[in-house]
């Protein structure tokens, strides 16, 4: 079965730096693989998705990531963060078109000003 | 496009009553909907998976007679929190994925926060 670890429950980082929220998956066939966010008493916001080709897929919000099946990875990146970049970030993970998505336990971005 | 609603946004009930969530797909038809559980900065719990004029599939541990789900239409789905309890209080939120959509993308909605007195 499929699944997912994000590293770090929180993250810090000042705004303008550089944003990095890691994301390791298992699963046994090629996987989709998604990066959601959340802003408080929403609900979820689609920033990129993985399914075939390019590796280095880029999404909203100047969020990018790349899908390395060496290290089974799927982090997410940002050049400069901005203020409004703070939210609840979620890493999941398919192993179908029509297979449930499973969700890593989300990573709290802070930004600092 | 791709715009999911839930109503209600929130709702207070007492302990003992049922409470029914919609969920619609607005501007799409949704062969499938999901619905999900979220405790306070808690990741996304999915219970069950509905599929349009077909019986729910419920992940293990949901109680299928407590959380009553109807996908009668192609835009939506119902989730019913029968004989609710205070330890049923949560965030649900459901989405919606795209008949025919080929990369198992899900649409969300804006989520029902539930409070059970």
């Amino acid at each position: 079965a499929q699944s997912v670890t994000q590293l770090g429950s929180h993250v810090s980082v000042s705004e303008g730096a550089l944003v990095l929220l890691r994301c390791n998956y298992s699963s046994s066939v090629p996987p989709y693989l998604f990066w959601y966010v959340q802003y408080p008493n929403q609900g979820l916001q689609l920033l990129l998705k993985y399914t075939t080709g390019a590796t280095l897929v880029k999404g909203i919000n100047g969020f990018e990531a790349e899908f390395k099946k060496s290290e089974t990875s799927f982090h997410l990146t940002k050049p400069s963060a901005h203020m409004s970049d703070a939210a609840e970030y979620f890493c999941a993970v398919s192993e179908d078109r029509d297979d449930k998505i499973i969700f890593g336990k989300g990573t709290r971005l802070h930004i600092l000003p | 496009g791709a715009v999911v609603s839930q109503h209600p946004s929130w709702v207070i009930c007492k302990s003992g009553t049922s409470v029914k969530i919609e969920c619609r797909s607005l501007d799409f038809q949704a062969t499938t909907m999901f619905w999900y559980r979220q405790f306070p900065k808690k990741s996304l719990m999915l219970m069950a998976t509905s599929n349009e004029g077909s019986k729910a599939t419920y992940e293990q541990g949901v109680e299928k007679d407590k959380f009553l789900i109807n996908h009668a239409s192609l835009t939506l789905s119902t989730l019913t929190v029968t004989s609710a309890h205070p330890e049923d209080s949560s965030f649900y939120i459901c989405s919606a994925r795209l008949a025919g959509g080929w990369d198992n993308e899900q649409f969300f909605g804006p989520g029902t926060r539930l409070t059970v007195l």
